[in-house]
């Protein structure tokens, strides 16, 4: 079954800027999104298509795409941000939906 | 502005089966391009996609709960339901519905509803 990768726990001080990977196979021809998940709470989309960002979610929120990896970048860290993010795309044939297994931010 | 908010029991004995219905409020289900959406998630763990169905009636289900699972809409009351078959402890989770634009992406969530399957 197809999968995305990250990696489970990054740590960055407050200010500076983080990056989260996710990899899979079907992300050059399928977009990525991300979401971040805080404890106790539903997901929250924080990017679509690759590198778009829904109103209200803040700037230092960016996305870009190279092959078959995607990037989730949080620049100026802050520590609201403190919180779990998943990648999810869908496999090949556009219809089956997948879920990274998550990644820890934590803010140091 | 749309909301979901997910009901059913929140205790399951063991070879039963789950129901959990999610309530589609301040919209209609049959408006807009959306696929009505069940994802769970394992204590401590990461985001699980169920299935989704479009208010047609037209299903998708993960491959490897397909023969468990069973999604349909009524959309006279603007809900969608899931039903899980055959429970064990390993379906213990919390249960989110959610909106899926296309893409597929998930916009809109509920809050989400803990099961556990126990005796």
């Amino acid at each position: 079954s197809y999968e995305l990768t990250q990696p489970p726990s990054v740590s960055v001080s407050p200010g500076q800027t983080a990056r989260i990977t996710c990899s899979g196979d079907a992300l050059p021809k399928q977009y990525a999104y991300w979401y971040q998940q805080k404890p106790g709470l539903a997901p929250v989309l924080i990017i679509y298509k690759d590198s778009e960002r829904p109103s209200g979610i803040p700037e230092r929120f960016s996305g870009s795409s190279s092959g078959t990896i995607v990037t989730l970048t949080i620049s100026g860290v802050q520590a609201e941000d403190e919180a779990d993010y998943y990648c999810q795309s869908a496999d090949s044939s556009g219809t089956y939906v997948v879920f990274g297994g998550g990644t820890k931010l934590t803010v140091l | 502005q749309v909301q979901l908010q997910e009901s059913g029991p929140g205790l399951v004995k063991p070879s039963q089966t789950l129901s959990l219905t999610c309530t589609v409020s301040d919209g209609s289900i049959t408006s807009g391009d959306y696929f009505w959406t069940w994802i769970r998630q394992h204590p401590g763990k990461g985001l699980e996609w169920i299935g989704y169905i479009y208010h047609s009636g037209t299903t998708y289900y993960n491959p490897s709960l397909k023969s468990q699972v069973s999604i349909s809409v009524d959309t006279s009351k603007n809900q969608f339901s899931l039903s899980l078959s055959s429970v064990t402890a390993a379906d213990t989770a919390v249960y989110f519905c959610a909106r899926a634009t296309p893409g597929p992406s998930f916009d809109l969530w509920g809050q989400g509803t803990l099961v556990t399957v126990s005796s």
